[in-house]
């Protein structure tokens, strides 16, 4: 059975500061793995996809990778900004599993 | 309208009474699922749909019914929930081919409350 961890659960930072947020899964026959990030009450908004056969993606001041055989991605976030603040979560397809969800707060 | 729709945004209802959820997507997509977020746990996956064709029930109480009439709507019909069942609910579609193969896009959620 897939499972996907995304620790810390919450992470506050200040603005400016580049992170890093981690998510492993435990079986590594995947066909992709998204990020996403929702704002409290809202839908999930994708972020980025990357593919199986792929070790990255980027998109603005974000980076993600994928490293298929430690069952792991991270999500680097540049510079970050108060608007930032939300829940970020991963999600591996073949059986579809999700992430509990980082909940991120950068602070002014 | 673009992307995902969902309707009724919020939705209260009492556990005698029968309502239904709606989903959109104006994506040309084949597949959408269903989705029940509670708080603090991961998304559950509920339904999924391909071609209009339910591929999959992860265990789903009977009280909730899906209906896929063509590849753009997707509804979640409701009846005799539970105080439990209070949750957003998300729909989902899929991209099977092209630039966003295997690409989720999300609905903005209903949020519903049991009383």
């Amino acid at each position: 059975k897939q499972e996907v961890t995304q620790i810390p659960a919450a992470l506050s930072v200040p603005e400016g500061e580049n992170l890093v947020l981690n998510c492993s899964f435990t079986d590594s026959a995947i066909y992709n793995l998204q990020w996403f990030r929702q704002d409290p009450g809202k839908g999930l908004t994708s972020l980025l996809l990357i593919q199986s056969s792929q070790r990255e993606q980027t998109s603005g001041r974000l980076n993600a990778s994928l490293d298929k055989s430690s069952g792991r991605s991270t999500l680097y976030i540049a510079a970050s900004q108060p608007g930032d603040s939300a829940t970020y979560l991963c999600a591996v397809m073949r059986k579809l599993t999700f992430g509990k969800g980082i909940t991120l707060s950068v602070r002014p | 309208e673009t992307g995902v729709t969902q309707t009724p945004r919020h939705l209260v209802m009492g556990m005698t009474n029968k309502k239904s959820l709606k989903c959109e997507q104006h994506l040309g997509h084949n597949a959408m699922y269903w989705y029940k977020q509670s708080a603090k746990k991961p998304l559950e996956l509920m339904f999924v749909y391909n071609f209009k064709e339910q591929t999959e029930n992860n265990s789903v109480p009977s009280r909730f019914s899906p209906e896929c009439p063509n590849s753009s709507h997707l509804f979640l019909h409701l009846h005799t929930l539970q105080p439990e069942d209070s949750a957003l609910y998300l729909c989902a579609s899929l991209g099977l081919a092209g630039p966003s193969y295997n690409e989720q896009f999300f609905g903005p959620g209903t949020r519903l409350t049991v009383l």
